[in-house]
């Protein structure tokens, strides 16, 4: 069984510059949440998908983006980068379904906008 | 706001000593609660989690104990390993399936050979 991965581990943007990060699920799950980590602090939830559609979203302005494909790999985009920007993103996937379930993370994109 | 809060920034402890680390929450809609490990460089892997049907989980060493009526959860860990020393989250989240976690800002455990 292969586990969350993601890509790339680490990229360098300038401010203004868009970036798409991805990620793809752990075998048999269909929900992938993203989480941003800054320094010092825990994940914050910037939105879900569940069966390639967004089933939740966090407090994120709309310049954070997202898609699910039908193999429920996922991807972030984040347009006109800021400085705080700069964190660990990280993808989770999990069963989805009507009970809680656990979602299991990815190793993250470290992302430094300059 | 902070919804779930880990006040201890760090906790150091003797290698085969009990570890605890503490988690309080503020919102009572929250029915399911986990802590993560996380070593640097890596993303957080899920440890344990308790609903709140339950007061108490075990796997192995570790067990989460659950207050609802205080809005606290704890984690122990016995004994402890040096290979136990990372950063521990606690989150949490309502009961239907698919709704985000809310973190804690987490605990950085040492242990001590």
């Amino acid at each position: 069984e292969t586990g969350v991965t993601q890509s790339p581990t680490h990229l360098i943007k300038t401010r203004g510059q868009q970036v798409t990060l991805r990620c793809s699920s752990q075998s048999g799950h269909n929900t992938v949440s993203w989480y941003q980590q800054a320094l010092g602090q825990g994940p914050q939830f910037i939105f879900q998908y569940y069966r390639e559609e967004e089933n939740g979203r966090g407090n994120f302005p709309p310049r954070f983006s997202g898609l699910q494909f039908p193999n429920y790999s996922s991807e972030l985009n984040v347009n006109a980068l800021e400085l705080d920007d700069s964190a660990l993103y990280l993808c989770a996937s999990s069963l989805g379904g009507v009970t809680p379930d656990t979602q299991y993370f990815g190793p993250g994109t470290r992302l430094t906008v300059l | 706001d902070q919804q779930v809060k880990q006040n201890s920034p760090s906790l150091s402890v003797q290698e085969g000593r009990i570890s605890i680390l503490n988690c309080d929450y503020t919102n009572s809609m929250f029915d399911y609660f986990l802590w993560y490990k996380k070593y640097p460089a890596e993303g957080p892997t899920f440890l344990i989690s308790i609903s709140s049907i339950k007061d108490k989980n075990e796997d192995g060493r570790f067990t989460v104990f659950l207050n609802k009526s205080a809005k606290h959860l704890s984690l122990h860990i016995v004994p402890s390993q040096p290979g136990d020393s990372a950063v521990y989250f606690c989150a949490a989240s309502g009961l239907s399936g698919n709704t985000p976690l809310v973190f804690g800002k987490g605990t950085r455990l040492s242990v001590i050979a």
